[in-house]
């Protein structure tokens, strides 16, 4: 167990639908990082959260957004979803000991959330 | 276009060395190399991480030249528990500093 946790574990929608993930980094962690790995993408970096601020900018689509509060957890929101979001979706956090750096300590992931577009 | 890669499967007998090479050719100056293993139908655990010259730990070894452009992964002594996919994880330049997964090597150990 990593300590980070997500929902839901699983998530069937149709295309055109909207939908919320949510994470929950480890305790004292700053840094939230979400990914999408698919078959034929591998594992995409989407975006970094440091402290409820941006800190860096992946592969994200404009259909996408996420946002870290104030207690730390983080939502990813997808929009008018299309068939090709169906992937898993995996958060990770981190200490984020050195901000100064996009990857500056061990990151910890969830179990990630299925998502499935029919 | 920046990419890292790596190769896509290798197979091992148990008590082997195995080493993983990953290319990161436009590598960012400042952040670190992390290596992470997957289990099916799970999130990534980290393995090792570094910056340059070896990094060692209890359960690998991390080679980075000091060019950066490459690191290689090393397993001592694999066991049929590590049958996993290994990624590589870099920042590079082009386009702003990208946070990149490697391909994945799918490592398969057999007695």
């Amino acid at each position: 167990d990593s300590g980070v946790t997500q929902t839901p574990k699983h998530l069937i929608t149709a295309t055109g639908q909207r939908v919320t993930l949510r994470c929950s980094p480890r305790s004292g962690d700053l840094s939230v990082y979400w990914y999408q790995q698919s078959l034929d993408q591998g594992l995409q970096f989407l975006i970094q959260y440091y402290n409820g601020e941006e800190r860096a900018k992946g592969n994200i689509l404009e259909r996408f957004s996420a946002q870290q509060f104030p207690d730390l957890h983080s939502e990813l929101n997808l929009s008018s979803l299309e068939l090709g979001d169906s992937a898993l979706y995996f958060c990770a956090s981190s200490v984020g000991r050195e901000p100064e750096r996009i990857v500056d300590n061990e990151q910890f992931f969830g179990p990630g959330t299925r998502l499935t577009v029919l | 276009l920046a990419k890292t890669t790596q190769p896509i499967s290798m197979d091992s007998y148990e008590g082997q060395e195995v080493n993983i090479t990953c290319s990161h050719n436009n590598i960012a100056t400042n952040d670190y190399i992390t290596w992470y293993q997957q289990f099916p139908s799970q999130g990534p655990r980290f393995i090792i991480q570094g910056y340059k010259t070896k990094v060692t730990n209890e359960v690998a070894s991390l080679f980075i030249p000091a060019d950066r452009k490459s690191s290689t992964l090393s397993l001592p002594r694999v066991s049929l528990s590590d049958t996993a996919v290994y990624y590589c994880l870099a920042i590079l330049t082009g386009g702003g500093n990208k946070l990149t997964f490697g391909t994945g090597t799918q490592l398969k150990v057999e007695l």
